[in-house]
């Protein structure tokens, strides 16, 4: 299987600040990578699918890079509700798998 | 807009049969090019593909679980069925259903997550 790592596992930000999360594949994955929100008690919802489109009804601050083994996720002005947890799955293998995620939480 | 709601027992026996219904409401169900995925969460844990299946009856399975899982698939009643044998305590987690369109490779409908929990 392919591996997926996040960095960093939890961060603080304050509503505003710009953020950064890193996801890499133990593997060149082409542009196979996806981006998932999830808030607790609730279903992941996609933000960004092979690594750079913006899902239809995803606000604009959020934008990905990256291909091949290093992505990034990007928050332009974190809101409020932004704080959640984001995970990185890659699609290129028949196995899908998932990054171990990154919470973002208030300062 | 695509809904899934996944139903079954919360709580399981060890060893017994983990079994989990997917219901769809979606147009495209009998399409054959849309799939469906089972993928679950253990709590504080990161989410873990289980398998796919097509409304014509194809599968893929994680090679981890593949030897106690079975999808199947219902037209008729717009349902997609997962059964886990020979569970244990570690098969405890939310268990959720996610549609994926045709030539696509991302899941971009999900059902709310049905908790089930392995214990005697």
């Amino acid at each position: 299987d392919i591996q997926m790592t996040q960095s960093p596992s939890s961060l603080s930000a304050s509503v505003g600040d710009r953020v950064t999360i890193t996801c890499r594949a133990s593997q060149d994955i082409k542009s196979y990578l996806n981006w998932y929100q999830q808030k607790p008690g609730k279903a992941p919802k996609l933000l960004i699918y092979a690594a750079v489109a913006l899902q239809r009804g995803v606000p604009s601050r959020f934008s990905g890079s990256g291909v091949g083994t290093d992505f990034t996720l990007s928050i332009s002005s974190l809101q409020a509700e932004d704080f959640a947890t984001y995970y990185c799955q890659q699609s290129f293998d028949n196995v899908m798998t998932f990054g171990p995620g990154t919470k973002v939480d208030l300062k | 807009q695509v809904q899934l709601q996944e139903s079954g027992p919360g709580l399981v026996r060890p060893s017994q049969t983990l079994s989990l219904i997917c219901t769809v409401s979606s147009n495209s169900f009998s399409s054959g090019s849309d799939y469906w995925s089972w993928i679950r969460q253990p709590a504080g844990e990161r989410l873990e593909w289980i398998g796919r299946i097509y409304s014509g009856g194809d599968t893929n399975y994680n090679p981890s679980l593949k030897s106690r899982v079975t999808l199947s698939v219902d037209t008729s009643k717009k349902q997609v069925s997962l059964s886990l044998i020979s569970v244990t305590a570690a098969d405890t987690a939310v268990y959720y259903c996610a549609q994926s369109r045709a030539g696509t490779r991302f899941f971009d409908s999900w059902g709310q997550g049905r908790l089930v929990t392995v214990s005697s």
